[in-house]
């Protein structure tokens, strides 16, 4: 079991630039969670997918944030255009079917927005 | 408060037990969890306890559960080196949604 795979795992890009990150959850996982690790705020859900569809994005930031899942075994968090506010690690987890299975998370993506 | 509380720092002594403190929100919480952070990875689940326990040991792990207070604690017997991270109190607060503590750093000295 290779775990929920991140990549990049480091990504500095300047303001305005897009930025996409890459998640492959563990295989037969049918549950995909978007978080973002911050000092200030903590661990936020941005969105969550349920059998590759988007079932609660309420913690997206705004609209210069988007998510895929256009298959069980890859989804994408796409930040267009970035802004410094934006620097934080991202997290991927999934987790199995049935209520409240544990999440299973990568080892984030570390974004600088300079 | 709204927020799963947690201390932010414990430091420990090598050999020592360590016991993290955590306050959740939820009464109806079905399961709560204690997951482990380490320098430049993602969450580890350590352990969890269903709410209708008191009690869960899992070899050095200790997880007691308070729902009258809504105080959940962790315990570590004999802390190494290797315990140093930063651990993380979670509730359920929905089928699939997790509320997280802010994270307690274990700071564990020879």
């Amino acid at each position: 079991d290779a775990g929920v795979i991140q990549s990049p795992r480091h990504e500095v890009t300047e303001m305005g630039q897009e930025v996409t990150l890459r998640c492959k959850p563990i295989s037969g996982h049918n549950s995909l969670f978007w978080y973002r690790q911050t000092m200030m705020r903590g661990l936020e859900l941005l969105i969550y997918f349920n059998n590759n569809v988007p079932i609660d994005d309420s913690g997206m930031p705004e609209d210069r944030f988007s998510a895929k899942m256009p298959n069980a075994s890859f989804s994408t968090l796409k930040i267009q255009p970035s802004e410094p506010r934006d620097s934080a690690v991202y997290f991927c987890a999934s987790s199995a079917q049935g209520r409240n299975s544990p999440l299973h998370f990568g080892n984030g993506t570390r974004l600088t927005v300079t | 408060g709204e927020d799963v509380e947690q201390s932010l720092f414990l430091s420990v002594r090598e050999g020592d037990s360590s016991v993290i403190n955590c306050t959740y929100t939820d009464s109806s919480s079905t399961y709560l969890y204690w997951y482990k952070q380490e320098p430049g990875a993602g969450l580890q689940l350590l352990t969890y306890i269903f709410s209708n326990m008191d009690m869960k040991q899992d070899q050095r792990l200790t997880v007691l559960l308070n729902k009258k207070d809504k105080h959940l604690s962790l315990r570590i017997a004999d802390t190494q080196t290797g315990d140093s991270a930063i651990y993380f109190c979670a509730e359920t607060i929905s089928d699939y949604k997790l509320s997280f503590g802010a994270g307690t750093t274990v700071t564990v000295r020879a």
